[in-house]
């Protein structure tokens, strides 16, 4: 059982360039969500999907777009990478009934 | 706004118990959520809290105060494998999850 898998797991990236992290997940969870980690700092929500077809904003969504065509995929887009975007990126999706969230193992960015 | 804060930094000795504790201000609640998260690596569930009092489960404890707005993470029997970051995080009346920093948990032999 893969539970959720993120793609890739590490990655140097130009400001400017534009970046796909892959997540997918074989639970067949509704919920899906991106979060970015950093320091000092609890985890941040950027974007949500509660179900395929749609998406809504986070808490720091600014510079990030995410699509859900169908329940098992979530990719987050940063269109155009910033310094400010170096961080580990988490991808999550939960159980609707307790909300409990399962974690991919995470997709380390460094944006130069 | 709404808060979280737990402490940044804890050490315990191995064997011993430690009490990690989170309070918060959150517009509602529905539900109070415990992780861990060893370095490097993803958030692992712990426990979850709806209603007041102890939630047991083996070594580890989870306890909540509604009115109080306070929660703690009990730690017993502490392994060198517990040292980790613990997560609290509540969620809210929009069953968003609100995050707390994290406590780093250190365990000296």
């Amino acid at each position: 059982i893969a539970g959720i898998t993120q793609a890739p797991t590490s990655q140097i990236l130009a400001a400017g360039r534009r970046m796909t992290l892959r997540c997918t997940q074989d639970m067949r969870h509704n919920a899906m969500y991106w979060y970015r980690q950093d320091l000092g700092l609890g985890l941040r929500l950027i974007h949500y999907s509660n179900t395929a077809g749609t998406t809504g904003k986070g808490e720091v969504p600014d510079g990030y777009s995410v699509s859900r065509a169908n329940t098992d995929d979530f990719p987050l887009t940063l269109a155009s990478a910033v310094p400010s975007q170096t961080s580990v990126y988490f991808c999550a999706s939960s159980i609707e009934s307790t909300g409990e969230l399962f974690f991919g193992e995470g997709s380390r960015l460094t944006v130069l | 706004g709404q808060n979280i804060d737990q402490p940044t930094e804890m050490t315990a000795t191995e064997g011993a118990i430690v009490q990690i504790n989170c309070t918060y201000q959150t517009s509602g609640f529905n539900g109070l959520f415990w992780y861990q998260q060893h370095a490097g690596e993803a958030p692992t569930f712990l426990s979850y809290n709806v209603l007041d009092g102890l939630e047991e489960k083996g070594r580890f404890s989870s306890f909540l105060s509604r009115s109080k707005g306070y929660s703690y993470l009990l730690l017993k029997e502490l392994q060198m494998k517990d040292s980790a970051s613990y997560l609290c995080a509540v969620r809210d009346s929009n069953y968003q999850l609100i995050w707390g920093a994290g406590t780093k948990l250190i365990i000296k032999p």
